[in-house]
């Protein structure tokens, strides 16, 4: 398997502007999780799915957020209008079971800049 | 909300050395897991003790958990210059059930060849 994979790796944007992440977890896995890494706050989960229902989204900062799993093998997390503080590096992660009861698999992470 | 909380402290040292940090969390946990991240990339992860369990290995990993003291230790030997990267703790809080984690800010690890 190639593990989960994100795209873009990379997002440069100007304020205002929507945003689109977008995820792949590994197949079979039921259990899919967007973080957020920032230097002053570290890692944050944002938002998780079970079987492709959000099962906590109280991490989501504000309703600017919004996150959809259409199917098992894919997720997006939208900010409509971005702002410079959402600056970050975003993570997916997905595993099988229960989401804490097992190791979490990260992708590679999208590094978005807001100006 | 509860988190697992490493030494804030960057550590380098010379290959060879061992590493050792420290997690320290507030509330009953399910288990705690180590996580390694390098520069620019996800996390991977290391590690797996469960409430029940005091020690764990894995190869060169060591890890330590005292439910009591609500703290955990990992214990790198012999430390390679790959072994670079920031090393996260994150707790399963039985409040969460077992869904999801709660992670701690880091640790940087630097190892001079």
């Amino acid at each position: 398997d190639a593990g989960v994979i994100q795209s873009p790796r990379h997002e440069v944007t100007e304020m205002g502007q929507e945003v689109t992440l977008r995820c792949k977890p590994i197949s079979g896995h039921d259990y899919l999780f967007w973080y957020r890494q920032t230097m002053m706050r570290g890692l944050e989960l944002l938002i998780y799915f079970n079987n492709n229902v959000p099962i906590d989204d109280s991490g989501m900062p504000e309703d600017r957020f919004s996150a959809k799993m259409p199917n098992a093998s894919f997720s997006t997390l939208k900010i409509q209008p971005s702002e410079p503080r959402d600056s970050a590096v975003y993570f997916c992660a997905s595993n099988q079971g229960a989401g804490g009861r097992s190791e979490q698999f990260f992708g590679p992470g999208t590094r978005l800049t807001v100006l | 909300s509860q988190q697992g909380e490493e030494d804030p402290q960057a550590l380098s040292i010379q290959e060879g050395e061992n590493a050792t940090m420290n997690c320290s969390y507030k509330t009953s946990i399910n288990n705690l897991q180590w996580y390694r991240q390098n520069s620019g990339r996800g996390l991977v992860h290391l590690i797996l003790i469960r409430s029940n369990e005091r020690e764990k290995h894995s190869g060169r990993l060591r890890v330590t958990l005292d439910t009591s003291k609500k703290s955990s230790s990992l214990l790198i030997t012999a430390s390679r210059a790959a072994d670079t990267a920031s090393y996260f703790c994150a707790t399963v809080p039985t409040s969460y059930g077992n869904n999801r984690l709660a992670f701690g800010k880091g640790n940087q690890v630097v190892v001079i060849p």
